[in-house]
């Protein structure tokens, strides 16, 4: 089945190690995403990838970056974990920009805990 | 400041009734509002959606209503059964844009 894969499920990091969350999809979308969801909020835009055309939210920290090497991959990098980065992490993908209700293929997350 | 509002937080309903999840927003500028639902150790999943030109859109046992002059969305699910407990999310999004703006989600809980 065509699906969106987040690993790991669950990372465990320290205070300022950096940590790389892995999203791939077998769906050949052209758009990957990821959100942020903290405990008992709305699941909030970070940044999403057209082909190889970032496009960062402008309130993004500077701590979080992603690279897309290719059209299946997509990582998210915490250069410097505080406290307030634990939170579950969504990928998602879509077909193209433009369509209004281009629906968003959700992964199950990677739930980071920092200590 | 949240744009997305889903007042409750959780909502219980017996098996084979109307379940209704109720969303508000802020911003007249959306052009498509979504619902997504999500299963424990899922990611979310697409339900429904509607374009703000239409007041109503139904699919099989889901109904999603918008009431612009309101600025408020809601699901009807009827009947509802025990696998529709899950978290709700509702969502927004303006025409030509990536950017879907979610609710904090309420979950729902069907009781047998």
């Amino acid at each position: 089945d065509a699906m969106v894969i987040q690993n790991p499920r669950y990372q465990v990091t320290q205070f300022g190690k950096p940590v790389t969350l892995s999203c791939s999809q077998t769906l050949n979308h052209n758009v990957m995403y990821w959100y942020q969801q903290k405990s008992s909020q709305a699941p909030k835009l970070l940044f999403h990838y057209y082909d190889k055309d970032f496009n960062n939210e402008a309130d993004t920290p500077d701590n979080f970056q992603s690279r897309r090497p290719n059209t299946s991959f997509c990582f998210l990098d915490i250069r410097s974990p505080g406290l307030g980065d634990a939170a579950m992490y969504l990928c998602a993908t879509s077909r193209d920009r433009s369509g209004g209700s281009d629906t968003q293929y959700f992964g199950p997350g990677t739930r980071l805990t920092v200590l | 400041d949240q744009q997305v509002k889903q007042n409750s937080p959780s909502l219980s309903v017996q098996e084979g009734r109307i379940s209704i999840l109720n969303c508000d927003y802020t911003n007249s500028m959306f052009d498509y509002f979504l619902w997504y639902k999500k299963y424990p150790a899922e990611g979310p999943t697409f339900l429904i959606s509607i374009s703000s030109i239409k007041d109503k859109n139904e699919d099989g046992r889901f109904t999603v209503f918008l009431n612009k002059s309101a600025k408020h969305l809601s699901l009807h699910i009827v009947p509802s059964q025990p696998g529709d407990s899950a978290v709700y999310f509702c969502a927004t999004k303006k025409e030509g844009a990536q950017k879907l703006v979610f609710g904090q989600g309420t979950r729902l809980t069907i009781n047998p």
